[in-house]
């Protein structure tokens, strides 16, 4: 099967940090991408890795283990408007990308 | 960044007709994607193509759904006929090399 799960929730408090996590079990696995999703809004790219490690972006940085299925958005210097969903999705084989459960972040003040 | 446009942004129609959602994706993305999220739920993956070319549908495809690219550019999302539990919002989405998607707005179809 292709699972992707995430926690459905999250809250942290501005200024601070959230660790959004993700794991997958796939029958492959082609690089994982995370996006922020808006409620009422499309999807928008935020970070694609393929290889182990940390992958730092500033604002978002991502970790892979792949012998794990495992990754998390790392989201710092939390402000207010980081509060939206942010979606795991998984690239299987070179045609589909299956997208995780999502998790909603809420930034408290 | 890229701009990829659904048409029509809303839709409500009655359950057996035909809603046709249509999506002009970037014009030199090799990757095509079309996904089904019922509000609030995960995005779940109906069809891909490549090149132009359906590569992989999921068990979600039923029979009433279709797919096509009329002309060579745009794309069409087909239910003939529609059920109740086809309302959700319609989202495609292009690729450069299927990597990182490019999402349009959504057709968001409420079937009653």
């Amino acid at each position: 099967g292709q699972g992707v799960e995430q926690p459905a929730k999250l809250m942290s408090v501005e200024g601070t940090f959230a660790r959004v996590n993700c794991t997958y079990s796939t029958s492959g696995f082609n690089g994982l991408s995370w996006y922020q999703q808006r409620e009422g809004q499309a999807p928008v790219f935020l970070s694609y890795v393929v290889l182990d490690g940390l992958k730092d972006s500033g604002h978002f940085s991502t970790f892979l283990s792949r012998s794990n299925g495992y990754s998390y958005l790392l989201l710092t210097e939390l402000q207010i408007k980081d509060s939206a969903s942010y979606l795991c999705a998984v690239r299987v084989g070179t045609n589909k990308v299956v997208f995780g459960t999502g998790t909603r972040l809420q930034v408290l003040p | 960044g890229p701009k990829v446009l659904q048409i029509p942004s809303h839709q409500i129609i009655d359950m057996g007709q035909m809603v046709t959602l249509n999506c002009d994706p970037v014009s030199n993305h090799l990757y095509f994607y079309w996904y089904k999220q019922i509000l609030g739920q995960q995005m779940e993956f109906l069809v891909n193509f490549y090149n132009g070319k359906v590569m992989e549908k999921s068990k979600l495809f039923k029979d009433q759904f279709s797919v096509e690219r009329p002309d060579g550019s745009y794309f069409t999302l087909k239910i003939q006929p529609t059920a109740l539990e086809d309302s959700a919002v319609y989202f495609c989405a292009s690729s450069p090399q299927g990597n990182t998607l490019y999402f349009g707005e959504g057709s968001r179809l409420i079937v009653v």
